[in-house]
Order: structure tokens, then C-alpha cells, then sequence
């Protein structure tokens, strides 16, 4: 069975500082999503990694992918208030017909 | 605009009714998925389809149904043998493999 667990779970941050979310999976996979969740809302699809070394950056955000350590990371560049939600990892597992299988989400609090 | 319609946004029922979420898309995908989410939690994978009359249980399956007789609809049932019914409830559908997930902006369920 397919296992996806974040850390941590919850991140309290100031305005202007760095930090990184951690993704680690259980089984051989290629192809990982991360996903933005506000209050209340819907997840929208923030990056898609589909192969080792992949690296994708949007403003703040940086995305990266290890396969060989089954291991993705998020990582936030001076982080500003805008950024606080819940952030989601999601894994396609190869031979799982085409399901997703999510991590629990790192809730951001950005703070003044 | 191409997107996925989720109705209604919220639902209040009466214990040992069934009830049905309807999830409608209008960008052509094959693939479709109903998730769950409980409060503070990640997505739990009830259903998917990944094409016209053909479907598969997901992780949670038991006390839900589904139907898929046409490309762009994909209608969740809870059934009254669903023990803790209420939830946020997230239709998806993707693309390819290669592509995220794109998500309705869900239905609140609640019932008591």
C-alpha cells in the first residue's frame, strides 16, 4: 500500500524567512503533484514533477523530486502572508491505474 | 470556460437517507475521481473512472456507489450504510497521466 506522509504537518512562519515541506512516499513512483488548498476552498495544482531531478519554481515556491530517495520538497523564499494555506502532496503510484494517493497537507501560517 | 461543477454547495440530510453529489465536467477528460475530506484532513480516494462505463473502488468505497454513463458526468451516491457520511466531498478529473488533477469547488455534506 502506497504511503505519502508530509512534514510537518503544521509550519508557523514570519514574513522574509525560508523554509522547506518534506513529501516522502512508500513505493516507486514518478510522477508527484503538489497542490494549494485556502480555508474552505478547492485544491488548485500548484507543480508537477514527472521525472528524477525535476525541479519546478513558480515566484516563492520551489518544487524539487528525488525518485531514488522517494522524497519531494517544497521549499518557501521569503515567505509572505499570501502564502498561508494548506499545502498538498499527491503521488501517482506506477501501477495504480491512474489514482492519486495525497499526503496529509502542511498547514502555512504566515505571520506579520 | 472549461471546468468541473459540483452541486450543490451544500447539503443538509436526515440519517438513513441516501443522497446523490452531482459532478459534472466540460474539458473532455477521460479519467474522473470523487475524494473525501474530513476537517484538518488530507483526501481520501473513494472512486474513480477512467473511461465511460467503467469504474473502480477506491480506498474508501464502502457505503458509496457511482455511475458513469456519459463522459462529462460522474455522480457520487452515499448511501445510508455510509457510517460518517459527513465530509467535504471533491470531484477531480484529469487529463493523462502526465497532467493534475483539475478540481470542482465541492460539496459540504452534513448529515444528522
Amino acid at each position: 500500500e502506497l504511503k505519502v506522509e508530509q512534514n510537518p504537518l503544521f509550519l508557523s512562519m514570519q514574513e522574509g524567512k525560508n523554509y522547506t515541506i518534506y513529501c516522502n512516499y512508500s513505493t516507486t513512483s514518478d510522477r508527484l503533484y503538489w497542490y494549494r488548498q485556502d480555508p474552505g476552498k478547492s485544491l488548485e495544482s500548484l507543480f508537477v514533477l514527472l521525472s528524477n531531478g525535476a525541479v519546478k519554481q513558480e515566484g516563492r515556491l520551489m518544487a524539487s523530486l528525488d525518485t531514488k530517495a522517494r522524497l519531494s520538497t517544497l521549499h518557501i523564499t521569503a515567505a509572505v502572508h499570501d502564502l498561508s494555506a494548506t499545502y498538498f502532496c499527491a503521488v501517482d503510484k506506477e501501477t495504480s491505474g491512474s489514482r492519486l494517493t495525497f499526503g496529509e497537507g502542511t498547514q502555512l501560517t504566515v505571520n506579520p | 470556460d472549461g471546468g468541473i461543477t459540483q452541486s450543490p454547495k451544500y447539503l443538509f440530510r436526515k440519517e438513513g437517507q441516501n443522497v446523490t453529489l452531482s459532478c459534472e465536467q466540460n474539458l473532455n477528460h477521460d479519467a474522473m475521481y470523487w475524494y473525501r475530506q474530513d476537517p484538518g484532513q488530507g483526501l481520501r480516494l473513494i472512486y474513480y473512472s477512467q473511461i465511460v462505463n467503467d469504474f473502480q473502488k477506491g480506498d474508501i468505497a464502502e457505503g458509496y456507489s457511482v455511475s458513469r454513463e456519459k463522459k462529462e458526468s460522474f455522480p457520487l451516491t452515499v448511501t445510508s450504510a455510509q457510517k460518517n457520511p459527513t465530509a467535504f466531498y471533491l470531484c477531480a478529473s484529469r487529463r493523462t497521466r502526465n497532467s493534475p488533477l483539475h478540481f470542482g469547488n465541492g460539496t459540504r455534506l452534513t448529515v444528522t
